[in-house]
Parts: structure tokens; C-alpha cells; sequence
């Protein structure tokens, strides 16, 4: 267990429709960070946020939307789902006041989404 | 161009052997330099963490960076089944982690 838990583990889901990931950091973790992981892109940086606040975007949808609440956890709301939508979604933390302890990402498990 | 390349494999050797695993990357303001493991249906794991070039070891794995020649490589020796993963690489330049980027992953297989 590394300490970041993500729900649902599996989703099965329909064109058109909206889910919402959620994660909590390993404690003391206060940067979140969303990632997607398809076959044939990789590991594709999303967002992050710091403390509650977006720190950094990248390669995230309009239709695409996160947020994290004061007691760090995190939401990542996905809406008018398309096929191409369908990968893995990661959540990391990172935390500490070293370069090492910024730089070093702990990934939870991922969350499954299938669009259908 | 991709600013990290890094090939997917799959890369099939047998027990025993060593193993190099290697990343290109473009941008020269990268300065810390990850490789992480990823089991299959787990999320990436870290596996070793370097500054700037030169070489880390820790235990079967050793992790090199040339930054002159803007090329990583992540070597196993002795592989055992256990080994048998994706590996990511990943680098970065700031403190705050904004700019990570990762390889596409390669997958090893290590058989018996």
C-alpha cells in the first residue's frame, strides 16, 4: 500500500455521461498530482495542485476538471465522456520541504475508466 | 519530437541477465532524473532517484545520467523474474515538480 488511495478502482461508463475520481494523498502530502496512462500515450501529466491550489496544468481537457478540498483530498471530474476517454487515471502526492521530497511522485493505484 | 523518448519494448531475456534500459530526452534544463517500476494494474513505484549526472547504485540496479549527451539508462543485473515490469523514466527541472515528464514506459519480461 503506498499510502494514496484512489476510488472507484473500476468504472464502466457511458458516451456523454460525467464521473468523478476521487483521491486522498498519502498524509502529510500536500501537492496531488493527475495523471492519465492510455496505451498509446503514456504517462500524460494533468494538473496539480498544492495546498488546495491548481499549481500546474497540462495536458487537461476542457471537459476536464479537478479540484482539491482543505483536507487535501482530491476530485478529478471527467463530463461529456467520449470513447477515447477510456484509460487509467493516476493520482500521486508528493510532499516534504527536500528537492528529493518535491520531485518524488507516490502513485496510488489507479482508477480504471471504461467508456462505452 | 517527444521531449522524452524512450523505447517500449518489449524487451524478453532470461534470468540472469543484465538488463539496460535507456531514455533520450531534448530538454537540457532537466536536472533530476527518476526511474520508476510499474507492475502490471499497480501504479508506478519509485525504483531510483538522481541529480544531474553521474552514476547511483543500490543493490541490482544502477542508474546512470549524461547530461552532455542528454541520455539516461537504468541497469539490472542478475534479473529475476520479479523484475519483470514497465519502467518508466521521468525527469524534471524545478523543485517544484511542475514540468515532470515521463517515458512511454518500456516492458521487460524476465523468463525463468
Amino acid at each position: 500500500d503506498s499510502g494514496v488511495t484512489q476510488t472507484p478502482k473500476h468504472l464502466i461508463t457511458a458516451t456523454g455521461q460525467r464521473v468523478t475520481l476521487r483521491c486522498s494523498p498519502r498524509s502529510g502530502d500536500l501537492s496531488v498530482y493527475w495523471y492519465q496512462q492510455s496505451l498509446d500515450q503514456g504517462l500524460q501529466f494533468l494538473i496539480q495542485y498544492y495546498n488546495g491550489e491548481e499549481r500546474a496544468k497540462g495536458n487537461i481537457l476542457e471537459r476536464f476538471s479537478a479540484q482539491q478540498f482543505p483536507d487535501l483530498h482530491s476530485e478529478l471530474n471527467l463530463s461529456s465522456l467520449e470513447l477515447g476517454d477510456s484509460a487509467l487515471y493516476f493520482c500521486a502526492s508528493s510532499g516534504g520541504d527536500s528537492v528529493m521530497g518535491a520531485n518524488v511522485l507516490t502513485f496510488g493505484a489507479g482508477s480504471r475508466l471504461t467508456v462505452l | 519530437q517527444k521531449e522524452v523518448e524512450q523505447d517500449p519494448g518489449p524487451l524478453s531475456v532470461p534470468e540472469g541477465a543484465i538488463v539496460s534500459l535507456n531514455c533520450t530526452y531534448s530538454n537540457s534544463a532537466f536536472q533530476y532524473f527518476m526511474w520508476y517500476r510499474q507492475y502490471s494494474r499497480k501504479g508506478p513505484e519509485l525504483l531510483m532517484y538522481t541529480y544531474s549526472s553521474g552514476n547511483k547504485e543500490d543493490g541490482r540496479f544502477t542508474a546512470q545520467v549524461d547530461k552532455s549527451s542528454k541520455y539516461i539508462s537504468l541497469f539490472i543485473r542478475d534479473s529475476q523474474p520479479s523484475d519483470s515490469a514497465t519502467y518508466l523514466c521521468a525527469m524534471s527541472s524545478f523543485y517544484n515538480n511542475n514540468d515532470m515528464r515521463f517515458g512511454a514506459g518500456t516492458r521487460l519480461t524476465v523468463k525463468p
